[in-house]
Order: C-alpha cells, then sequence, then structure tokens
C-alpha cells in the first residue's frame, strides 16, 4: 500500500518567508509526528498528533513553528519568518497508534529539504 | 535525563563479516527499542524493535538486535555483512510513559566494502 508521503520534496525559500511543509500518512493510522534531521541537531522530533487528543508539542523549538492535523489525516507543519537556521530535512511519520506496543511502529516518509537563504 | 547513544561515529567492515552497530540507552523505566535505516536522500526505514519477551529480535533484511537490560544495550547485528547495508543506521528509544516520540541516537555510518 501507499507510505507516507510529503510535499515539496525541497523548499528553497529567503530569510523571513513563511513556510508550509505537508504530510499525508498512511491511511488508517490515528498517529502522526514531524521530526527534523539536521547536521549539527541530529534528529529531533518536533511535534505528534494522536487521534482527537491535543497533540505532544514539547519538541516544538520556537512558537515560530506550528502544526495542524486536519480531519485526522493530512497534516501541516507551518514554520513562519523562516532563519537559517531553520535549515534543515523535515521528516514526517505515521503509525497504527501512538503507544500500543505492537501497533505503534512509525513509518517515515521520504522527507523535506528546507534550505532558508 | 532519558537518552540514547550510538558511540560509534562510522563502522567499517569487509563483505562477509559479521558486524555489529552499538546502541545504548539511559532510562527510568521500561524502554520500547528500535532500529532504522537511512539511505542517501531516503526516509528511515524500520529494521525492527524490541517490546517485551524474547531479548534477541529479528528484523528485515537479515538484521537482529539483542537487548541486555544489565547493560542497556540494544545492539544490531548481522552474521554477514553485504555492500549493500551501507547506510546510516539510528537506534531509538520510546518510553511508556511519554507518549508516541521517540528519542533518536546520534546515527552511525556503516561502510561495508567488498
Amino acid at each position: 500500500g501507499a507510505g507516507v508521503s510529503q510535499s515539496p520534496s525541497n523548499k528553497v525559500t529567503e530569510k523571513g518567508k513563511d513556510v508550509e511543509l505537508r504530510c499525508d500518512p498512511i491511511s488508517g493510522h490515528t498517529a502522526l509526528y514531524w521530526y527534523r534531521q539536521s547536521l549539527g541537531q541530529g534528529l529531533e522530533f518536533l511535534i505528534y498528533f494522536q487521534g482527537n487528543s491535543a497533540p505532544d508539542k514539547s519538541g516544538l523549538p520556537s512558537d515560530r513553528f506550528s502544526a495542524e492535523r486536519t480531519g485526522g489525516s493530512v497534516s501541516t507543519l507551518t514554520i513562519q519568518r523562516t532563519q537559517q537556521e531553520d535549515s534543515a530535512v523535515y521528516l514526517c511519520a505515521s503509525s497504527l497508534v501512538a503507544s500500543g506496543g505492537r501497533t505503534d511502529t512509525q513509518y517515515f516518509g521520504p522527507g523535506t529539504r528546507l534550505t532558508v537563504l | 535525563a532519558q537518552s540514547v547513544a550510538q558511540p560509534e561515529d562510522q563502522v567499517n567492515v569487509a563483505e562477509g563479516n559479521p558486524l555489529t552497530v552499538k546502541c545504548t540507552y539511559s532510562v527510568s523505566g521500561n524502554p520500547y527499542l528500535f532500529w532504522y535505516v537511512q539511505y542517501p536522500n531516503r526516509g528511515l526505514q524500520f529494521l525492527l524493535k524490541y517490546i517485551t519477551g524474547d531479548n534477541l529480535v529479528k528484523g528485515s533484511y537479515g538484521f537482529e538486535a539483542e537487548f541486555n537490560k544489565s547493560q542497556t544495550s540494544f545492539h544490531l547485528k548481522k552474521p554477514s555483512a553485504l555492500v549493500s547495508d551501507s547506510a546510516l543506521y539510528f537506534c531509538a528509544v520510546r518510553f511508556y510513559n511519554q507518549g508516541g516520540k521517540l528519542i533518536f541516537g546520534q546515527g552511525t555510518e556503516l561502510s561495508v566494502k567488498p
């Protein structure tokens, strides 16, 4: 079946602009996660959604970062007033549930490479 | 603080030889442990995970990992390495009382030479 998809695959923007990154999870997966991968910081958790529960935003690095998940499916990560340090690969993942033991394996999309000039 | 570490930035192995990629964790509680592999310009691919039960976990592509509670380790192993195994490997941990987020190690670059 279809895996996690992300768009765009690459995004180049100018410092100070806003960007939106999109994630389509695997159909039927109730949990959706965003991570960031950068040379300096490795792989960092940003935010996750589980069903209708309030999202865990504990990994968002600043209030310029926000995410929403509409209809329990597609998610958009928004970065406002981008800075050069926001340059990274943004990875989305989904799982059947967030913490169900055998059903919580996260499957990752190919990522969006963001470059802030 | 709860964390996971991969002590080797790079591991070099000759094709056909066994390989080990190390992972240790620091936790207060019962962890769920995962291994992922990343090929160039690709997302992460799930290899295997430990939840409970048998300490030896078998996964995709002939990989296996052994959970050792006393040493707080979860090393990834393969009896005979292939050149195509060359990639970046990440160990990750999810703690049962912290929801679904994964905490990743810094990654280990595996290079298998013919």
